[in-house]
């Protein structure tokens, strides 16, 4: 079934440590998305690609790096965690900038 | 940036009844207003969008209006059903960045 893959489903990481949240999807869609959700606030852009080899920050990115070296993959790295990205991250992946987003399962990171 | 409101945050409806989800929004150049459906541990899911240079789009009991000079756009639920219940969350897009809305928790009462 054609669509977006998250891993891992959730985590529970210690502060300081390195995690990345990996995304593969199969729509061959140019642009991917990645937001938290946090109770209250909705979605919050954290950086975007509108292609392969393209990235962008969005509203909320500042502890998040990504890369997009494909079309399918859209991996974000925190690189030193703090409980304060505490969330549940979604990915997401539109055929072209400006198109319906679909949206991947999520992936719930917990900071201790 | 773009600034998505939505209003209320929290409805209760009796089954069968219509629900009414309005948003504002502040970039006049904002021309792309998707309506997400979100479930209990769920992703949320697309159930309608509009573009500015539509007024209304229906899809069943699903409607979204939109008032460009008002800067404001609204989901309307007709004979809610108790699936339903849900988080509905707004957003809006001038480009490639959406702005979403902080969502409203509908409650279909039976």
């Amino acid at each position: 079934i054609a669509g977006i893959t998250q891993a891992p489903t959730s985590q529970i990481l210690a502060a300081g440590r390195r995690m990345t949240l990996r995304c593969t999807q199969d729509m061959r869609h140019n642009a991917m998305y990645w937001y938290r959700q946090d109770l209250g606030l909705g979605l919050r852009l954290i950086h975007y690609s509108n292609t392969a080899g393209t990235t962008g920050k969005g509203e909320v990115p500042d502890g998040y790096s990504v890369s997009r070296a494909n079309t399918d993959d859209f991996p974000l790295t925190l690189a030193s965690a703090v409980p304060s990205q505490t969330s549940v991250y979604f990915c997401a992946s539109s055929d072209w900038v400006g198109q319906p987003q679909h949206f991947g399962d999520g992936t719930r990171l917990s900071i201790l | 940036g773009e600034n998505v409101e939505q209003h209320p945050s929290t409805l209760s409806v009796q089954e069968g009844d219509s629900a009414v989800i309005k948003c504002t929004y502040s970039d006049s150049a904002s021309n792309y207003f998707p309506w997400y459906k979100q479930e209990l541990g769920k992703r949320p899911q697309l159930i309608i969008d509009i573009r500015s240079n539509v007024g209304e789009k229906k899809d069943q009991r699903i409607a979204v209006t939109l008032n460009k000079t008002a800067k404001h756009f609204s989901l309307h639920i007709t004979e809610t059903q108790p699936e339903d219940s849900a988080v509905y969350f707004c957003a809006g897009s001038n480009d490639y960045k959406l702005s979403f809305g902080a969502g409203t928790t509908v409650t279909v009462r039976a």
